[in-house]
């Protein structure tokens, strides 16, 4: 199976702020990796694809990138919306796994 | 736009088979991939397996010796089965589509709590 990791587990940022997240596979996914939200109570949402493509109506403050082994998905300016958890997800190959997720906070 | 929707008891007891149905509105299921995935409580997603609307099935390895995923085309819905659960098998259940054989899951269903426990 690949391993996805993300990092940081938890962080810590404010309204404004720019935020990036990291997402490392254990070996080479090409652009096959989704970014996903979800919040409490709620099921993940789609936020890219890909790599680095936008899902239709999600903000432009979003925005992904890497290719490889390494990832990371850019909040360029956080809104309070934005606190959430959020998953990478590799399709590169079956089993399809996902990180173990990043906690956005206040 | 296409919906999903799971629904199934919410407790099963350990050593029962889980099963779960997902309905699927908005669009048909035919020319899809559909998929469950599950998260315990508080932890991760983990990727249960898909059926392709021709039948063909494809499960995580982790758990393949237990489930079966089939589907009613009549119905627009899917359905999954877990034999011999146990309370590691307690999690929130998702359905999902994949548009392609390998892609991201869009869109989810709300999910479904379902508790192992006598």
């Amino acid at each position: 199976d690949i391993q996805m990791t993300q990092s940081p587990s938890t962080l810590s940022a404010s309204v404004g702020d720019r935020v990036t997240i990291t997402c490392r596979a254990s070996q080479s996914i090409s652009s096959w990796l989704a970014w996903y939200q979800q919040k409490p109570g709620k099921a993940p949402k789609l936020l890219i694809y890909k790599a680095s493509s936008l899902d239709s109506g999600v903000p432009s403050r979003f925005s992904g990138g890497g290719s490889g082994t390494e990832f990371t998905l850019t909040i360029s300016s956080l809104q309070p919306d934005d606190f959430a958890t959020y998953y990478c997800q590799q399709y590169d190959s079956y089993p399809y796994t996902f990180g173990q997720g990043t906690k956005l906070e206040i | 736009q296409v919906q999903l929707q799971e629904s199934g008891p919410g407790l099963v007891k350990p050593s029962e088979t889980l099963s779960l149905t997902c309905t699927v509105s908005g669009d048909s299921i035919t020319g899809y991939y559909w998929s469950w995935i599950r998260q315990p409580p508080g932890k991760g997603l983990e990727w249960i397996g898909y059926i392709y609307y021709t039948g063909s099935t494809n499960y995580n390895p982790s758990l393949k010796s237990r489930v079966t995923i089939s589907l009613d085309t009549s119905k627009n819905q899917f359905s999954l089965k877990l034999s011999s659960v146990t309370a590691a098998d307690t999690a929130i259940y998702y359905c999902a589509r994949n548009l392609y054989y390998e892609s991201w899951f869009d869109p989810w269903g709300q999910g479904t709590l379902v508790t192992v426990s006598s």
